[in-house]
């Protein structure tokens, strides 16, 4: 059964940088089938999609926060990771990392418990 | 690239059926059938529930179902239980990923 565990810092200091590490396991994420991402919940809120990236290292983000996101993966580690940076209060949000079915049907199939990262000094 | 707009909330009786639209634009949802969406229980990651419009993974109830008409889609829970009380979200991949508001159903 595959599994995606979310891990990194709960706190962050405003303008500082917001990372991630999402660790996946009873699979391999070098599968040319998927795609790996990360979206996040403010409290009280909806999802927001922030990217995703292919085992290859390709990466898509989200327009609305481009400037700001960086998404890696490190096969050798089965492991992806987001780093944001300039963060403020409204990053404030449980953030997921999730796989993306991309052969034949899209969606987000497997999804990690999440984290929450609070912004705050 | 804006959120799809989702009623904030909708409510039913147990056994009867709601439904909740998801309006997005020639773009995203009216482009091509990659809508999907996900039930989102309190604490909990989201779980999918449709996909393509109007497919369901295997052990996904059979009261849940899905369908579109132009830039809004939809989806219908028939049967309403109190289990089904939830945030929904639908999700659209055309270009690129965008996911509606939510709508939070109450089971009355």
């Amino acid at each position: 059964q595959l599994q995606l565990q979310e891990s990194g810092p709960g706190l962050v200091k405003p303008s500082e940088t917001l990372s991630l590490t999402c660790t996946v396991s009873g699979g391999s994420i070098s599968s040319s089938s998927y795609y790996w991402g990360w979206i996040r919940q403010p409290p009280g809120k909806g999802l927001e999609w922030i990217g995703s990236i292919y085992y290859s290292g390709s990466t898509f983000y989200n327009p609305s926060l481009k400037s700001r996101v960086t998404i890696s993966v490190d096969t050798s580690k089965n492991q992806f990771s987001l780093k944001l940076s300039s963060v403020t209060a409204a990053d404030t949000a449980v953030y997921y990392c999730a796989r993306r079915k991309i052969v034949g049907p899209t969606f987000f199939d497997y999804w990690g418990q999440g984290t929450l990262v609070t912004v705050s000094s | 690239q804006s959120a799809l707009t989702q009623p904030a909330s909708v409510s039913g009786s147990p056994g009867q059926s709601i439904t909740i639209s998801c309006t997005g634009t020639s773009s995203d949802v009216g482009s091509y059938n990659l809508v999907s969406w996900y039930q989102q229980h309190p604490g909990k990651a989201p779980k999918l529930m449709i996909y393509d419009v109007s497919k369901r993974p295997s052990g996904v109830s059979n009261r849940f179902s899905g369908s579109k008409s132009g830039n809004t889609a939809s989806l219908t829970i028939s049967g309403l239980q109190a289990e089904d009380e939830a945030d929904y979200y639908c999700c659209s991949y055309a270009g690129s990923v965008v996911f509606g508001g939510g709508t939070k159903l109450t089971v009355l």
